[in-house]
């Protein structure tokens, strides 16, 4: 597609159940980024991906979120046993070339989350 | 601890003013700042800025970068009801092999016909 996609687009689940929430990065982007933004927070970085590996985990807040991206492009965000506090915009992001480099990085439209 | 800094938190103006954003940071090993404009959910690239002094336009935006300040500003002109948004800064650094994007937490301008 033309630019980064996300889905779901809104997601309302009970707190303990997990989800998974999935990034189509922009075609040929070898960088992917997670970050998620809390009512009145900034953009929190959670997970860096340089082609199929994660060189930089050091966002990802507990053992309950796990991500993964297969082939060098689609990502699935994980987060086991939901708590409240996981409620949240979830911002997918890929850039050209990533690691070394300075390029500009392009955002999907978001997942919100909501944990009842 | 990295940091980035953003003032005022929020603004509020009349179409036609001209508004000025900042953003101050502290960033182990910079190498570039980034402007986005956020409407909705997802911010959209306003610009990327790695040398000082050099400003970059674009129509009625446009920015500079101060790496011995540490500071940037975006300046809106004759603004429109259309420039309401959050305007974020966002600042790269690197330790190592690991890059990330520090993010400010944002001015929120509302621009009043």
């Amino acid at each position: 597609g033309a630019g980064v996609s996300q889905s779901p687009s809104n997601k309302v689940t009970e707190k303990g159940k997990d989800v998974e929430l999935r990034c189509d990065p922009i075609s040929g982007h070898t960088a992917l980024y997670w970050y998620r933004q809390s009512l009145g927070q900034g953009l929190e970085f959670l997970i860096y991906f340089q082609g199929n590996s994660a060189p930089d985990k050091s966002g990802l807040p507990s053992d309950r979120f796990s991500a993964e991206r297969t082939g060098g492009s689609v990502s699935t965000l994980t987060i086991q046993r939901t708590q409240q506090e996981d409620s949240a915009v979830y911002l997918c992001a890929s850039s050209l070339v990533g690691q070394g480099g300075v390029d500009t990085q392009y955002f999907g439209p978001g997942t919100r989350l909501t944990v009842l | 601890e990295d940091k980035v800094v953003q003032s005022p938190l929020s603004l509020v103006v009349h179409e036609g003013d001209t508004v000025t954003l900042n953003c101050s940071y502290e960033v182990t090993n910079f190498r570039s700042l980034l402007w986005y404009k956020q409407e909705k959910k997802a911010p959209t690239f306003l610009f990327m800025l790695t040398s000082s002094g050099i400003e970059k336009k674009s129509g009625r935006l446009s920015s500079i970068l101060d790496k011995k300040e540490l500071f940037s500003i975006l300046n809106i002109t004759a603004t429109q009801t259309g420039d309401s948004a959050i305007y974020l800064c966002a600042v790269e650094g690197h330790a190592g092999n690991n890059r990330k994007l520090i993010w400010g937490l944002g001015t929120s301008l509302a621009v009043n016909p």
